[in-house]
């Protein structure tokens, strides 16, 4: 158990649907990350928040949409969904500290399908 | 962030050590090297990381060479339960991972 939360564990849909998917961090973590996993593209790098900004942005697409709030919890919206966004959704956290190596912790993720 | 070069996958027999090389020559000097694994569809799990020196804990070994170009992770004695995807990935503290395609080791009874 890495002590990151993610609800929920499985998500069916339609296209052209909007869902939230929810992101508790370790506690103490100040950093939280998305990342994407489909079977053609690997793990992605989506976004990045640190303290409740964002901090980073990877290949996340313009229908979707992050914000990490002041208990430090994150979500992750999809919008006008595609048959094309289903996938593995993780979240990870670290410290982000300045030195020392920043080990992230990930957590069991959100499956989401499109249908 | 630098990008890493694995072997696409590996075989280990039971009990063996499994010695997992990872290429990373464009390496920056304040970039670490960490590895994670991925069982199934699970969520990536930490093993360990290091900046320049051999480092150990109670799952592996991580052993960079002088230069920082290439490092090896070795499970010493390698179980059933170690089939998974390894990832070698290098970043700066603070920062975005990008995972390569990785090795998928197999562990052969």
């Amino acid at each position: 158990d890495s002590g990151v939360t993610q609800t929920p564990k499985h998500l069916i849909t339609a296209t052209g649907q909007r869902v939230t998917l929810r992101c508790s961090p370790r506690s103490g973590d100040l950093s939280v990350y998305w990342y994407q996993q489909s079977l053609d593209q690997g793990l992605q790098f989506l976004i990045q928040y640190y303290n409740g900004e964002e901090r980073a942005k990877g290949n996340i697409l313009e229908r979707f949409s992050a914000q990490q709030f002041p208990d430090l919890h994150s979500e992750l919206n999809l919008s006008s969904l595609e048959l094309g966004d289903s996938a593995l959704y993780f979240c990870a956290s670290s410290v982000a500290g300045t030195s020392g190596g920043d080990t992230q912790y990930f957590g069991p993720g959100t499956r989401l399908t499109v249908l | 962030d630098a990008k890493t070069t694995q072997p696409p996958s590996m075989d280990c027999a039971e009990g063996r050590a499994a010695n997992l090389p990872c290429n990373h020559s464009t390496i920056s000097g304040n970039e670490y090297v960490y590895w994670y694994r991925q069982i199934h569809s699970q969520g990536p799990q930490y093993i360990i990381h290091g900046l320049k020196n051999n480092e150990t804990n109670e799952m592996a070994s991580l052993i960079i060479t002088e230069d920082r170009k290439s490092s090896t992770l070795i499970l010493p004695h390698a179980t059933l339960r170690d089939t998974a995807v390894y990832y070698c990935i290098v970043s700066r503290t603070g920062n975005q991972f990008y995972f390569g395609t990785g090795t998928s080791l197999t562990v052969i009874p």
